[in-house]
Parts: C-alpha cells; structure tokens; sequence
C-alpha cells in the first residue's frame, strides 16, 4: 500500500527556518517525480516544489527560489523541503505528493502544520 | 504561468442531481495535462481524473472528465452524499504547475 507521512511542522517566527520530512512506503521515490503542495488557511492549494527521478531536476515556485530547498534521502526513501527566511505569507499546510500518471498527484499525505508568525 | 480559472464558485445541489464543473485556462494546455481532485475537510486531496478525461484507480464512474485547449469540464452525473466537497483543477504541461481556485459542492 502507498503511504505518505509528513512531518517536521510547527510554530516558527518570521526569518526562521523549518525542514519538513516526507517518509514513503509501499513505491521507491526515486522512480516518480515527487512534489510539495501547501494550502494556506481558508485557501486553495498551491504547487511548492518538485524533485525528478534523477534529482537533476528540482523546481520551484516563485515565491520560495533562493528560500526552499527540495530533496531526497533514497537510502531512506524520504523525500524534504529545507525552508529558511519563512514569512508569514508561508503558513500553510504542506502536503508531499507523488507523481503519478501524466505527472498528475496520485498519492498524498495528511499534511504537516507549519505556522509562521511571531 | 497559467492561470486557471474555475466557475463557479459554489454549487448547490441536491443528491442524485447532476454537476457540471469549470475549468477555464489563460493559455492552452498541453498534451492534456489537466487534472482534476477532490478535498474534504480536513482532509487531503485525492486524484480523480487526470489526463483530462482518464479515472484515477478506484474512481467510480459517475465522474468524467472532458474537454481541451483552455475549457475542460468536470461532470457527476449523479451526486451522491459522500461527493459533497470542494474540487480542483490543475495543470501540469507546464511550470509552474497551477491550480484553479476550486468549486464548492454543497447539498441544496
């Protein structure tokens, strides 16, 4: 069965840091496209990042190049987003989403909380 | 960036009718790269269509996807109680990947 379980979220002032943790079972990450997808308060859902099956390629959303940072531990088969210089506009639930058929998100996690705010 | 937009905002229905949901791209879309999810409170999103027209495992049929270029449509064609939730469009064809801002379905 393919599970994704997100951690690493919490409470975390403006112009601090976070890493979340994406740990897979049930699929090996390294052969999908793997993603991060937040969905802020009230709101819809944002595409973050995402990691090819090489890790040659890693991509983001404007608003977080040169702040977060995608990758992956195959050894672990987990999957992480490096975030630093969080602002408040950055409070969201952040869920890790695999790449399945035409690169849609066939699996997700529950999510991970990550509030930003002093 | 493509932008998508989804019409309209809330739905209001009653079980065994049937919903038609928008998709509406700035740009076309390419090679069909268009899906679409649905998300319960509390809950994560869960793949229904992608490819534009093609169910995910395990989707039930009541649900199909169609459409092209800039205008694709999501169908139920009959509701039933469990399909009340919010539901988004994405593309994929190009980066960044977007989502629309999601319809609402509510019982009527």
């Amino acid at each position: 069965e393919v599970q994704l379980v997100e951690s690493g979220g919490g409470l975390v002032q403006p112009g601090g840091s976070l890493r979340l943790s994406c740990a897979a079972s049930g699929f090996t990450c390294s052969d999908y496209w793997m993603n991060w997808v937040r969905q802020a308060p009230g709101k819809g859902l944002e595409w973050v990042a995402n990691i090819k099956q090489d890790e040659n390629g890693k991509y983001y959303v404007g608003s977080v190049k040169g702040r977060f940072t995608i990758s992956r531990d195959d050894a672990k088969n987990s999957l992480y987003l490096q975030m630093n210089s969080l602002r408040v506009e950055d409070t969201a639930v952040y869920y890790c989403a695999r790449g399945g058929p035409m690169r849609s998100f066939d699996y997700w996690g529950q999510g991970t909380v990550v509030t930003v705010s002093s | 960036e493509i932008v998508l937009t989804q019409s309209p905002d809330t739905l209001s229905l009653s079980p065994g009718e049937r919903a038609t949901l928008s998709c509406r791209a700035s740009q076309s879309v390419s090679n069909y790269h268009l899906a679409w999810y649905q998300q319960k409170p509390g809950q994560a999103p869960r793949l229904l269509i992608y490819g534009a027209s093609s169910r995910a495992t395990g989707i039930p049929d009541r649900f199909s996807g169609s459409g092209s270029g800039t205008d694709f449509t999501l169908t139920i064609s009959r509701l039933e109680p469990e399909d009340f939730a919010v539901y988004y469009c994405q593309q994929y064809g190009s980066s960044p990947s977007t989502f629309g801002g999601g319809t609402k379905v509510e019982i009527k």
